[in-house]
């Protein structure tokens, strides 16, 4: 069974200039999630997604950050303009979440890791 | 909400030897607990989980924790370490209430270095 996948895998930018990272996850997982892990930190949930609806985006800047799951499947996470501060490694992870009762493990992507200059 | 607090940044261990990496956790419901591993320019992978029952579980890799709700622990432990862990580690926790561990929340890690 193939993983997460992301990509890029490595994105640097200028300060401003726009973003976006890519995740395709794990075949029939309907629960996908983008985290933000920052230097030296545990990773920090942005965004989850329970089939194609965002139903948790309350760490999400809003301002310049957007993500969208279309059809449920992939998922694009997007950055305009990118800030310093945005520097970090972007982490996209899935599950399945039929049975709400029972426990279902998260798998993770290798992440995207992103410098802006 | 819940915090997660890993004692220790950094481990530096000589092969074979014991380790004891240390995690403590607040939160004011019941929640599920997990240890992740993760390898330089690699995702994050489940190493073990308490869910319920024996408070003592074992992972992969030889790797074991031990709940211990009255201290509010869940140290990692491993009798005799190897190169090959040398590694990140995350300790997490996901309130029992939403259901499926949909909701982690990781503490800041720590960087276990396996000296020859």
């Amino acid at each position: 069974e193939a993983g997460v996948v992301q990509s890029p895998r490595y994105k640097i930018i200028e300060k401003k200039q726009p973003v976006a990272f890519w995740c395709n996850p794990i075949s029939g997982h309907n629960t996908l999630y983008w985290y933000r892990q920052n230097l030296g930190q545990g990773p920090e949930l942005l965004i989850r997604y329970e089939n194609e609806e965002a139903v948790d985006d309350s760490q999400l800047p809003k301002d310049r950050f957007s993500a969208e799951r279309l059809k449920g499947v992939d998922s694009t996470l997007k950055i305009q303009p990118a800030e310093l501060g945005d520097s970090a490694v972007y982490l996209c992870a899935s599950s399945t979440h039929r049975d709400l009762s029972s426990y279902n493990e998260q798998f993770f992507g290798p992440g995207t890791r992103l410098t802006v200059l | 909400a819940q915090s997660v607090t890993q004692l220790d940044s950094q481990v530096p261990v000589f092969e074979e030897a014991p380790v004891e990496l240390r995690c403590n956790y607040s939160s004011s419901v019941s929640v599920y607990l997990f240890w992740y591993v993760q390898y330089p320019n690699q995702g994050l992978q489940l190493l073990l989980k308490y869910l319920s029952g024996s408070t003592l579980v074992k992972g992969i890799n030889g790797f074991e924790a031990e709940f211990n709700k009255s201290q509010t622990s869940f140290h990692l432990r491993k009798p005799s370490v190897h190169i090959s862990d040398t590694a990140e580690y995350f300790c997490a926790v996901s309130p029992i209430s939403s259901g499926s561990a949909r909701q982690l929340t990781f503490g800041s890690g720590t960087q276990l270095t396996v000296l020859p």
